[in-house]
């Protein structure tokens, strides 16, 4: 297992199409996070989950987001209707948590361009 | 509500000279900080943390950084820097008292390492 691993790299989009974006998480990590990042912005979290329950969403996702992780292992995020205001960088990361003192191992994101 | 302050958008060194990027943090119990660096259409890399005990934390590449309570910083430092250094470099904290939830990060200090 070399890391945790996102699909696609790059996806350029028209405005008002779905577009789903994927992450497998290093093995046996028991916590996602999806977060975006915009230029000149750190990363923004959206949610996370451990194991398969979605423990928290931020009020930056929107309805038109949605995220599964339906195993328990690789997550999809859904983003419906495409905005323009959607272009951005989408992080995945993932831990194995057993305390607060955890740090999360990050993917190479998903970069999203919508025309 | 935890945040993180990233003063300096952009930290200009030469190589050979020490360098420090700044982060100052706010929680309303005890913190957890982290350090990440991202390289160009890169993820983000874990280079530290600090969780408890010695101020002084050291991690990957020869980083190192300084937890300081009463000024609630969490500078990063490096005695030498190296042209490879040239990232961009994000703080991030968790509040001990908010449980295990997600990090919340600044909003970059990019680092110029000049040859």
């Amino acid at each position: 297992d070399t890391g945790v691993s996102q699909d696609p790299r790059h996806k350029i989009t028209k405005r008002g199409q779905n577009v789903t974006f994927r992450c497998d998480p290093i093995s046996e990590h028991n916590r996602l996070y999806w977060y975006r990042q915009t230029l000149g912005q750190g990363p923004e979290f959206l949610t996370y989950f451990q194991n398969e329950a979605q423990l928290e969403k931020s009020r930056l996702l929107s309805n038109r987001f949605s995220a599964e992780r339906p195993k328990g292992s690789f997550s999809t995020l859904e983003i419906q209707r495409t905005e323009q205001g959607d272009s951005a960088m989408y992080l995945c990361a993932s831990s194995y948590v057993q305390g607060a003192n955890t740090e999360a191992f990050f993917g190479q994101g998903t970069r999203l361009t919508v025309v | 509500a935890q945040s993180v302050a990233q003063p300096e958008d952009q930290v200009n060194v030469a190589e050979g000279n020490p360098l420090t990027v700044k982060c100052t943090y706010s929680v309303s119990g005890n913190p957890y900080l982290f350090w990440y660096v991202q390289y160009p259409n890169r993820g983000l890399q874990f280079l530290l943390k600090y969780i408890t005990g010695d101020n002084l934390v050291k991690g990957s590449y020869g980083f190192e950084a300084e937890f300081n309570k009463s000024q609630t910083s969490f500078h990063l430092k490096k005695p030498s820097a190296l042209v490879s250094d040239s990232a961009l470099y994000f703080c991030a904290v968790r509040d001990t008292n908010s449980g295990n939830t997600p990090l919340v990060f600044g909003k970059g200090t990019r680092l110029s390492v000049i040859a």
